[in-house]
């Protein structure tokens, strides 16, 4: 069965500190990546995606993420946080053609000024 | 201005009444899916819907019905069955075109409180 894993469940940081958040997956056949963030008290929206080609995937606010086909992972990451960044952050897989996601239990980040 | 519209924001319900929530979206999608987030628990699909008249059971429908009648319109009934009702309930949509799987878009979400 398909599964997604997010190894840090609540994660703290200073303002200019840099982030990574883990996310692996396990399915076998051809993935599609995604990354969503929930700001306090907004919609959940989509921070980037990969579907195919480069695997070094840009997105908003300054975010990316690498899938590692080898690792079976899509780390978020962004080199220096701000105090905005303060959200939940979930990690969404759906396989091929499949349109149904499969959710991490997201990872709760806080940003002190 | 385009986008999902969930009402109300904040639903509240005495134990054994059914309560429907409303979804509602002007992108022309033409799948829906209903989730039910919870603290420490990510989001876990109850129902989804990939054309009117037509819809499946995610991986949590126990408790819970849904119809789609329309296109832009996917409600979610919260029915007395379900044991543990209280949840944050969001709403999504995408577009479906044969062969891709496509990023999902989000409601802002009913805060159901049922005692």
């Amino acid at each position: 069965a398909q599964s997604v894993s997010q190894h840090n469940h609540h994660v703290i940081l200073s303002e200019a500190a840099s982030l990574e958040l883990g996310c692996n997956y396990s399915y076998g056949g051809t993935v599609n990546l995604f990354w969503y963030v929930q700001y306090p008290g907004q919609h959940l929206q989509l921070l980037l995606k990969y579907f195919s080609g480069d695997p070094l995937v840009k997105g908003i606010k300054g975010f990316e993420a690498e899938f590692i086909k080898s690792k079976f992972s899509f780390n978020l990451r962004k080199p220096s946080v701000q105090w905005s960044d303060t959200a939940e952050y979930f990690c969404a897989v759906s396989g091929g053609n499949n349109r149904k996601l499969i959710w991490g239990l997201g990872t709760s980040l806080a940003v002190n000024p | 201005d385009g986008g999902i519209t969930q009402s109300p924001k904040y639903l509240f319900r005495k134990e054994g009444q059914n309560v429907t929530l409303s979804c509602e979206q002007n992108l022309n999608h033409d799948a829906m899916y209903w989730y039910r987030q919870d603290p420490g628990q990510g989001l876990r699909l109850i129902y989804y819907s990939q054309i009117v008249n037509d819809f499946q059971k995610g991986d949590i429908a126990e408790g819970y019905s849904v119809s789609r009648e329309k296109k832009e319109s996917f409600p979610l009934t919260v029915t007395s069955a379900q044991k543990n009702p209280t949840a944050f309930y969001l709403c999504a949509s995408s577009i479906d075109p044969p062969g891709h799987s496509v990023e999902q878009y989000f409601g802002p979400g009913t805060r159901l409180t049922v005692t």
